[in-house]
């Protein structure tokens, strides 16, 4: 079945670094989309991307997905305690089905 | 209005209980969704409904039994569950049942954290 993966699993950086996680699928994907889980919390839609090689920037955040499509990547820059949490991505078939399947997700520790 | 609701937040239920988890949006979505989520884990979708119809069933145990009553509310009935049902069940709820370029944003609701003793 459609896996997604996520590196690393877990990330601690001091404030003020930057910080990566990467998403990859087993297939290609129609749409991807990135949530960020606080501790404690829900999921909380960050963004949706949808054609190859696109790029969007929110504030501190920069997504990508890959030429592909199979493959994803959040970079925040000069990381903040606010940034802390899960970050999913969650990707969606090409055909055939309605469901996103969401990555392992990578939890974020930010050391002020 | 832009949030989904969830009760009860926390829910205790032996294994012979019957129980029932609600959610609710008023956000004229047309699609909803039930999650279930351990610990240090992933969502997994379990049942999505659109326009009240039952659309997936993930290969859900029949112990679980969801409900659309109208496009506003999403039950998920509980009978006989066992103690590695214990989890966060999460509800969810977008637009509609999804195009391939349009936002498909889904909306959680804060969850139910459920113990089966």
């Amino acid at each position: 079945g459609q896996q997604v993966m996520q590196i690393p699993q877990y990330q601690h950086v001091q404030e003020g670094e930057d910080f990566t996680t990467y998403c990859n699928s087993s297939t290609t994907l129609s749409n991807i989309q990135w949530y960020k889980q606080r501790p404690g919390g829900h999921p909380v839609f960050l963004i949706q991307l949808v054609k190859s090689g696109e790029v969007k920037k929110q504030k501190r955040l920069t997504f990508q997905f890959g030429e592909a499509k199979k493959n994803s990547s959040l970079h925040i820059t000069a990381t903040q305690t606010t940034d802390v949490g899960t970050y999913f991505c969650a990707g969606r078939k090409t055909s055939g089905t309605y469901k996103y399947i969401f990555g392992t997700g990578t939890r974020l520790k930010v050391l002020a | 209005d832009t949030e989904v609701t969830q009760t009860p937040k926390h829910l205790v239920m032996g294994m012979t209980n019957k129980k029932s988890l609600k959610c609710e949006q008023h956000m004229g979505h047309r699609a909803m969704y039930w999650y279930k989520q351990k610990a240090k884990k992933p969502p997994e979708l379990m049942f999505v409904y659109s326009y009240e119809k039952l659309s997936i069933n993930e290969s859900v145990p029949s112990r679980f039994s969801p409900e659309c009553p109208n496009s506003s509310l999403l039950n998920l009935h509980l009978h006989a569950l066992q103690p590695e049902d214990s989890a966060l069940y999460l509800c969810a709820s977008s637009t509609g049942l999804l195009s391939s370029s349009g936002s498909n944003e889904q909306f959680f609701g804060p969850g139910t954290r459920l113990t089966v003793l």
